[in-house]
């Protein structure tokens, strides 16, 4: 099973409508911390947002915005009012500071959402 | 303050040939961490290192290593290159290990790296 699950390969919308990109992840660990990162065309991925499993509270920066809920393991991204700026490959990652009991930590990405936001 | 550098961003090399990619860190950032990216595999995580010391893992055969020194600087080496090496490798810095605390990192542009 994927243990970072972004249920959309590819979002198409158009400009000034919201879209929600899905996250589902799964660990044994208590402790644990979720991400978001943005990797525009250029290449290098940009911090989104992080959120570690004691903190459950919603988050909203701008027109961003992030939902985090441990019951159904599930810390899904919204953007209000897209812009055409914001198409990019968006990634949610989970980091396992104490690799769901194996000797490592582990940090796991999704596949990844294509979004494209048109004009 | 300048970003996180990595050189070369563009290499070509042989299978069976080694190679070795170099990262700069933002100033004062101690943690370094690397990735490779391909279509088929999606992002991966290879590992990082903090203080010289390498504090994670993933799941990559030994062909793949890494070192860090005394100015944070990290490279990483891959040995007996294969045609499914080819990928982007990048690499993100951090104030603490981002596994162990979760911390904001930092990415590079990456290293293109084809492997013919």
């Amino acid at each position: 099973a994927q243990k970072v699950t972004q249920a959309q390969t590819e979002i198409s919308v158009v400009e000034k409508e919201d879209v929600t990109l899905d996250c589902v992840y799964e660990t044994r660990d208590t402790t644990y911390y979720l991400f978001w990162y943005k990797q525009p065309p250029s290449g290098e991925l940009v911090f989104l947002i992080r959120r570690n499993s004691f903190d459950e509270q919603n988050e909203i920066s701008g027109r961003y915005s992030w939902n985090f809920q441990k019951s159904t393991s599930s810390f899904n991204f919204t953007i209000t009012a897209s812009q055409v700026v914001d198409s990019a490959v968006y990634f949610c990652a989970l980091s396992e500071p104490y690799g769901g009991g194996t000797s490592y930590g582990k940090l796991t990405f999704g596949q990844g959402t294509i979004l494209t936001v048109h004009p | 303050k300048a970003g996180v550098t990595q050189t070369p961003r563009y290499l070509i090399k042989t299978r069976g040939q080694q190679v070795t990619l170099s990262c700069s860190p933002i100033s004062g950032h101690r943690s370094v961490s690397w990735y490779q990216q391909t279509p088929g595999q999606g992002l991966q995580f290879l590992f990082e290192y903090f203080s010289e010391t390498q504090r994670n893992k993933g799941n990559f055969p030994g062909r793949f290593s890494g070192r860090q020194f005394s100015n944070s600087r990290s490279e990483m080496n891959v040995s007996t290159l294969e045609l499914g090496d080819s990928a982007l490798y990048l690499c993100a810095s951090s104030l603490e290990p981002i596994v162990a605390s979760g911390t904001e990192a930092f990415f590079g542009q990456g290293t293109r790296l084809t492997v013919v």
